[in-house]
């Protein structure tokens, strides 16, 4: 299964813009890059896929490396309601039950 | 509003008392799952559906049942619950198991206690 990897924890300040990476090196040509992200006390929430271009919609942005191997969430002006763990999964095209989530990244937001 | 909807929040239950958490989104969504959250080891899948009367086996399906006799509902069954199964169960949907138009809608969870 491809797998992805990602840091355990970042901070970043209130206002300011935040870069959450993530390392998928085994990504094959048809696996779709989601974000999804989990405030305390909830579900996960989707926040942006993509599969080889960059992406905006009115959450994040998503950039990814042109080999695939990597993407990055960017959430523009960092708010304290933007503090969630957000994971980066792969989802197979002809068989999106295929996702893993991992531990993902625990953001922190400082006023 | 679009939601998945589950039951209930919280539930503390004793060893072998047989329980249903139940789960139902108004999206018209094919695909169905059901995941545990467990400290260190992420959000593991249970069971998923495909559509109704379809289901199948996750990572960790043992001591769980499912049934999906509607579109809608997709109800998690303990028969006989045990204190490792104590832990936040989510539900989540998608409009269909292919293509990349799926994000997953997730319910609020269950926080379920057996003692």
């Amino acid at each position: 299964d491809a797998k992805t990897t990602q840091p355990n924890s970042m901070e970043s300040n209130e206002e300011e813009p935040v870069h959450l990476p993530c390392n998928h090196s085994t990504i094959s040509g048809t696996d779709y890059i989601h974000w999804y992200r989990q405030l305390p006390s909830q579900g996960p929430e989707y926040v942006i896929h993509g599969l080889t271009s960059n992406v905006n919609n009115r959450m994040a942005s998503l950039a990814i490396a042109e080999d695939r191997k990597s993407s990055t969430l960017i959430l523009h002006r960092a708010t304290l309601r933007d503090a969630a763990v957000y994971y980066c999964i792969l989802r197979v095209y002809d068989n999106n039950n295929d996702m893993r989530f991992g531990a993902g990244t625990r953001l922190t937001v400082k006023p | 509003e679009a939601q998945v909807t589950q039951n209930p929040r919280y539930l503390i239950t004793v060893t072998g008392k047989k329980l249903t958490v139940t789960c139902s989104q108004n999206m018209n969504h094919e695909y169905m799952s059901w995941y545990r959250q467990d400290p260190g080891l992420g959000l593991r899948q249970i069971y998923y559906s495909m559509n109704v009367e379809v289901t199948d086996k996750g990572d960790v399906p043992e001591g769980y049942k499912v049934s999906r006799k509607e579109k809608r509902n997709f109800p998690l069954i303990l028969e006989s619950p045990s204190p490792n199964q104590t832990s936040l169960y989510f539900c989540a949907s998608s409009l269909s198991l292919t293509g990349d138009n799926s994000p997953l809608h997730f319910g609020n969870g269950t926080r379920l206690t057996v003692t």
